[in-house]
């Protein structure tokens, strides 16, 4: 089956513009939850959405918002965006959502955001 | 705190010997799941191997064992014969029964020589 995918995979945009980033979940997931991963930083959680419902948020401004639609398709949005927001954004996916042991994490190849 | 350390930034071995990778976390719950993630050069984590805290044997995947010390709060990853694809990112991850998130470490950088 079709993995997690992400679009687009490349994008370069200057301080102060808005960037809107998508994420397709895998066929019957319904969790989807997005990563910030910086050299620096490393993986930073950003937000987790189940069924149209964000469940948790990260520890990030406001600038940073998503959604997730009734076939599970997300989005990410970032206004006013800022050199520091370069950064690879991964998309992942699970069937569950919560812990639990089969809750595994399906990764998207990610959508590299250069700031200039 | 961190929840997750790892303390390796970046790690040799030859091809077809094996290799540990360090990890120890953090947590107060007596429920949680530990993950590995290989992170490719593409940018893809790929899932590697999960071990649960209540679980009582390591966990094994093909060539993937997890080395898990439950008192001394360590997750290791042992990959046996390494391979030249085997070069790659690889993240300690957790999720803890009481979080709705994922954890990672900042990532151990191996690289397997000819």
């Amino acid at each position: 089956k079709a993995g997690v995918t992400q679009t687009p995979r490349y994008l370069i945009k200057t301080r102060g513009q808005q960037v809107t980033l998508s994420c397709s979940p895998i066929s019957g997931h319904r969790s989807v939850s997005w990563y910030q991963q910086t050299p620096g930083q490393g993986l930073q959680f950003l937000f987790e959405y189940f069924s149209e419902t964000q469940r948790n948020k990260g520890n990030f401004p406001g600038r940073f918002s998503g959604r997730q639609f009734s076939n599970s398709r997300s989005e990410m949005n970032v206004s006013t965006l800022e050199l520091g927001d370069s950064a690879l954004y991964l998309c992942a996916s699970s069937f569950l959502a919560g812990f639990s042991g089969a809750n595994v994490l399906t990764f998207g190849a990610g959508s590299r955001l250069t700031v200039l | 705190a961190q929840k997750i350390t790892q303390t390796q930034p970046g790690m040799f071995v030859q091809e077809k010997e094996a290799v540990t990778l360090d990890c120890t976390y953090d947590t107060s719950d007596q429920s949680y799941g530990l993950f590995w993630y290989k992170q490719p050069s593409s940018g893809e984590m790929i899932f590697l191997i999960y071990q649960g805290s209540y679980d009582e044997q390591n966990a094994t995947e093909g060539r993937y064992s997890l080395n898990f010390q439950k008192a001394r709060k360590s997750a290791n990853l042992v990959i046996s014969a390494s391979q030249l694809g085997d070069s790659a990112m690889y993240f300690c991850a957790m999720r803890e029964l009481t979080g709705n998130q994922f954890y990672f470490g900042t990532g151990t950088s191996l690289t397997v020589i000819p």
